[in-house]
This record gives C-alpha cells, structure tokens and sequence, in this order.
C-alpha cells in the first residue's frame, strides 16, 4: 500500500520555465512534508519542507505547496535550470513520528 | 561536519557471502536510518535508531539481516548469508530530534552487488 505516490515517473522541461512535481498522500496522519533531490551515486539530499499547518513554504527558487483536503502536494521550480536536473522524491511523515514515507520519486530533465 | 558517512561506496560479492555495511552519522544527531532503494521497491525504510536503541525494525526483510548501533557515532548492517535479490543500494541517514522537523541527512549509499 503506497501511502505516498509521485505519478509520474519523469518530467522534460526548458530552460527557465517553471517545473510543477506532483505527489499525493493517503494517510490522514501525515502532518510534515519534504523534498528530495537525488543526483546519481548519490544519497538523497533535503530541499525544502512544509508543515501541515500552512500550504505553502518558498526558498529561493523552489515552492512547495500543500492542499490538505485534496492530499496533494507539489514542489515548484521557477525559473528551472539544467543543474537541477535530478530524481525528486517526495516525504512525509506522521504527527509525532520520527520516520519517513518516500515516493517512488520523479526524474527531471531540465534541457538546455 | 562531513555528513553521514558509509563504507564501503560499492561492495560485490558472492551469494552466501557475509556482508557488512557501515555508517558513520552526524556528530550530535540522535536518530539513524538504514534505507534500501531498488527499481522495485524504491526508497524502503530497513530499520532506525534513537539513541542507539532500534526502535522500529519492521521494514527488514528477513532475519538474513541484522543492525546494531554499538555507540552514537557508528551503526552497521549485515547480511548473512547474502543473496542476489539483496543487491540493492543501501542508505544510512541521521537526524536530530530537537528542532529538527523530521529533516534526515543521507549518506552517498552502499552499491551491493551478489553475484
């Protein structure tokens, strides 16, 4: 049972213009967020995290925002560049739990 | 500080073969996590740690693998024996409890190969 989901699998986008990665969550006690990023033979690295009690958290370049009624959250890139080319997962975790529940992850392709 | 560190970066070896994987996590982080990411699976958590103490082993496959955390600065995870469906790459990550909201810190992973 797949309590995260990332659909899809990758994404092709150009040079400066916004990439939109989508995950949806079925656990009801999820209340804390996170983004990944992972660069080949490399361990995931953190970007960016959101609490349940706000839809939506920005740094620099990358916005994630959150739709708790919907379980859906998405990680915006504006403007997207080359090195950010990379898998994307999505995390989340319950309401005073310490471990993390990953999404299959996003592949990003950001063409030059 | 250098990260969470793992030894050894690739492994291979041959089925049947004890295997021990080895992580070094952030100096002051009081949580550890050992992952495995296949094709499959994806990112699956094994096993974590607070304090040294497992506290939730439910993700380990099958008794073949083990974890222990004999100090706050060095975990392993071994394989006995090992088979080739355990090829995967293997991840350490820590995290701290105060104040940190759930963020871990991975390692660059182990890549295992059993031939």
């Amino acid at each position: 049972d797949q309590q995260v989901k990332q659909n899809s699998p990758s994404l092709s986008v150009q040079e400066g213009r916004i990439s939109i990665l989508n995950c949806d969550y079925t656990n009801s006690m999820f209340d804390y967020f996170l983004w990944y990023k992972k660069y080949p033979a490399e361990g995931p690295t953190f970007l960016i995290s959101i609490s349940s009690i706000k839809d939506k958290n920005e740094d620099g370049r990358f916005t994630v925002f959150l739709n708790k009624s919907a379980k859906h959250l998405s990680l915006h890139i504006v403007p997207s560049q080359p090195g950010d080319s990379a898998v994307y997962f999505c995390a989340a975790s319950e309401v005073g739990g310490n471990k993390l529940v990953f999404g299959a992850g996003t592949i990003l392709r950001v063409k030059s | 500080d250098a990260g969470v560190i793992q030894s050894p970066r690739h492994e291979v070896t041959e089925m049947g073969q004890e295997v021990t994987l080895r992580c070094k996590p952030i100096s002051g982080h009081d949580y550890l996590f050992w992952y495995r990411q296949t094709m499959m699976r994806g990112l699956e958590l094994l096993i974590y740690f607070n304090n040294n103490v497992p506290i939730d082993d439910s993700g380990m496959p099958e008794d073949r693998f083990s974890a222990k955390m004999p100090n706050a600065s060095f975990s392993t995870l071994k394989i006995q024996p090992s088979e080739p469906r355990d090829s995967a790459v293997y991840f350490c990550a820590s995290g701290g409890s105060r104040g940190s909201k759930n963020i871990q810190y991975f390692g660059a992973g182990t890549r295992l190969s059993v031939l």
